[in-house]
């Protein structure tokens, strides 16, 4: 069965850059799309964008000024970079499947938390 | 953007109880509304997607109902494990947007 793993650093300094990968394993990453959603200690949750495994890619609006998803078929895995961070950037970090444009996100992560602080 | 508003935003209910949580849209989402549950320090987990499609695995005492703006998610007879948070979310337009949550306590 497929899984999600996040990893990359805890926590980033102020006016950096965020990069976290999300693993497949148990599957291909040749189909479907691969989201980002981030939830801020104690709130609600909040989609970032999703890569399709062709390389397309969509972002909230909110933050595609500092988001790039890619995807890397050869490793099976995808990766969420975030410029220029504040201390608003500081949540849980959740990387989700979707099988197809309006599915549900029926595969999650189980979240890495990012702290950005100096 | 598509807005969505969860009511209540808490709610505390008995052992068997039926417990309904509506979901509003911004404006129509057809029937691409999800529900999922999130439980402290865990991933949200998918319940129930289209409205009404049960996810594999999820009890039958959850359900979910609506259309176009107006959603509802109901527990026929809360449990124990039912505690947690639940999100409705629409898959409709992007960005995919999400409720702010419901907390359901059980008492």
């Amino acid at each position: 069965q497929v899984q999600l793993q996040e990893s990359g650093p805890g926590l980033v300094k102020p006016s950096e850059t965020l990069s976290l990968t999300c693993n497949v394993s148990g599957g291909s990453i040749n189909t479907h799309f691969w989201n980002w959603i981030r939830q801020p200690p104690g709130k609600g949750l909040e989609w970032i964008g999703y890569v399709h495994y062709s390389g397309s890619t969509n972002y909230s609006p909110s933050l595609k000024s500092r988001v790039i998803i890619s995807v890397d078929t050869s490793e099976n895995h995808f990766s969420l970079t975030l410029t220029s961070v504040t201390a608003a950037d500081t949540a849980m970090y959740f990387c989700a499947r979707q099988r197809g444009f309006s599915s549900p996100f029926d595969i999650w992560g189980q979240g890495a938390l990012v702290t950005v602080s100096s | 953007d598509v807005q969505m508003t969860q009511s209540p935003s808490s709610l505390a209910a008995s052992v068997g109880d039926r417990v309904t949580v509506t979901c509003r849209a911004g404006q129509s989402v057809a029937f691409n509304l999800n529900w999922y549950q999130q439980k402290p320090g865990q991933a949200p987990k998918l319940l129930v997607f289209a409205t009404s499609s049960l996810q594999s695995g999820v009890p039958l005492r959850f359900s979910g109902d609506g259309s176009g703006t107006s959603f509802t998610l109901t527990i026929s007879s809360l449990q124990p494990e039912d505690f947690g948070t639940y999100f409705c979310q629409q898959t409709y337009m992007t960005p995919w947007t999400f409720g702010q949550g419901t907390t359901v306590e059980v008492k």
